[in-house]
């Protein structure tokens, strides 16, 4: 069965980075032409897609976001991160790493999640 | 972006009643709409896509419908598990979005 799970800073100052890593154990993140994503959840914006990476590399990302937003794959670990720059109050949220549930290798909707890491931002 | 607006906010049923979800897209979707349901402290479980596609193991007293930019979710014979928050999430474009969430209270 497949398993994710975030890992990473759960308290960051404003201005500095976030950066979250997601491990998938049960499957292989270079195969099946899944794409891989981020999804956060705050009470003020509710839940907002951060982007996806496809298992060959390709990327998108949020334009709500998108200049300060790198996902990346690490196949050799079987994780995929998200790097955050410049936070904000506006970024504390519970992160989520999803799969998507397709074989596309484009997002559409999500089928295992992640159990959730909750990043603060504060000084 | 397409904005998705779900009504209501709260709803409260009674053990066994049915409870009625409603989801609106700014444009239409067409059939790109998927529902979610999130219990307290877990990660948001997908229920339906495809409109009305049961996810693996959801029961059948959930049920989606509509079309274009108006769709529904009906719980039948709500049980006290079905106590969660639902969201409604668009893929048929990009930034994919979410719903703001209708919370299902029991009486």
């Amino acid at each position: 069965q497949l398993h994710l799970q975030e890992s990473g800073s759960g308290l960051v100052k404003p201005s500095q980075t976030l950066s979250l890593t997601c491990t998938v154990s049960g499957g292989f993140i270079n195969s099946g032409g899944y794409s891989w994503n981020w999804i956060r959840q705050s009470p003020l914006k509710g839940l907002e897609w951060i982007g996806y990476i496809s298992q060959s590399g390709a990327t998108y990302y949020n334009p709500s976001l998108k200049s300060r937003v790198t996902i990346s794959l690490d196949v050799s670990k079987n994780q995929f991160s998200l790097t955050l720059t410049s936070v904000t109050a506006a970024d504390t949220a519970s992160y989520y790493c999803a799969r998507d549930a397709t074989r596309s290798g484009y997002p559409y909707y999500f089928d295992h999640w992640g159990l959730g890491t909750l990043v603060i931002v504060s000084s | 972006e397409i904005m998705m607006t779900q009504s209501p906010a709260i709803v409260s049923v009674s053990p066994g009643d049915g409870a009625t979800l409603s989801c609106r897209a700014s444009q239409s979707v067409n059939n790109n709409l998927a529902w979610y349901q999130q219990k307290p402290g877990q990660a948001p479980r997908l229920l339906i896509y495809g409109i009305f596609t049961r996810a693996t193991g959801v029961p059948d007293r959930f049920s989606g419908s509509g079309s274009g930019t108006d769709f529904t979710l009906t719980i039948n014979s709500l049980q006290s598990e079905d106590l969660a928050v639902y969201y409604c999430q668009q893929y048929s474009g990009w930034p994919l979005t979410f719903g703001g969430g209708t919370k299902v209270e029991i009486k």
